[in-house]
């Protein structure tokens, strides 16, 4: 079975500080790929990450990083100096490549107050 | 600019009439795909197609239809049959139903049946 498991359902910081956001998945496939998405209240999801099963090198994008460990099964990610516009609720999705359908996390609310 | 779009933003419908939501991408993707959101819960694929003609049940795709007559479009019809359909409904796509591809979303439908 697929699953993916975020873990904090909402998480309030204040402007400037940093925000992890958890992500733990389950699948038997050796072959699949992470992603996370953002979707600010407008409701439109935007595409953040991919990460395939055999890179776990970890990135960096500006202020956002992400945090690949396939020994926990997790794929973290990390909103640096956070700031107002980064409010938003965040996806963690899972697709095997035997399966080919997303299977995404329950997502995690950020509110970053000024 | 290259998108999907999603028509309209918002729909309010009597209970026992069906609705049918539109989308329409430009992107020149093979894939597409229909998801139905609820409040607090992640994404639920209810139907996808893989090429033109040719689409698949989801997770929950009792009381839904759906046609794929053209690459660029792909309506989704709530059915009278299906028992709660007041829900946020995003449209995605992708270049190929590859695992490794992303989806790119539209901003959604919110529909409320009364």
């Amino acid at each position: 079975a697929q699953k993916v498991t975020q873990a904090q359902t909402e998480i309030s910081v204040v402007e400037k500080e940093d925000v992890t956001l958890d992500c733990v998945y389950e699948t038997r496939d050796t072959t699949y790929y992470l992603f996370w998405y953002k979707q600010p209240p407008s409701g439109e999801l935007v595409f953040l990450i991919r990460r395939n099963s055999f890179d776990e090198q970890n990135e960096i994008s500006g202020r956002y990083s992400w945090n690949f460990q396939k020994s926990t099964s997790s794929f973290n990610f990390t909103i640096t100096a956070s700031q107002v516009v980064d409010s938003a609720v965040y996806f963690c999705a899972l697709r095997p490549l035997s399966w080919g359908k997303f299977q995404f996390g329950a997502g995690t609310q950020v509110v970053v107050t000024p | 600019d290259g998108g999907i779009t999603q028509s309209p933003k918002y729909l309010f419908r009597k209970e026992g009439q069906n609705v049918t939501l539109s989308c329409e991408q430009n992107l020149n993707h093979d894939a597409m795909y229909w998801y139905r959101q609820d409040p607090g819960q992640g994404l639920r694929l209810i139907y996808y197609s893989q090429i033109v003609n040719d689409f698949q049940k989801g997770d929950i795709a009792e009381g839904y239809s759906v046609s794929r007559e053209k690459k660029e479009s792909f309506p989704l019809t709530v059915t009278s049959a299906q028992k709660n359909p007041t829900a946020f409904y995003l449209c995605a796509s992708s270049i190929g139903a590859g695992s490794g591809y992303e989806q790119y979303f539209g901003p959604g439908t919110r529909l409320t049946v009364t």
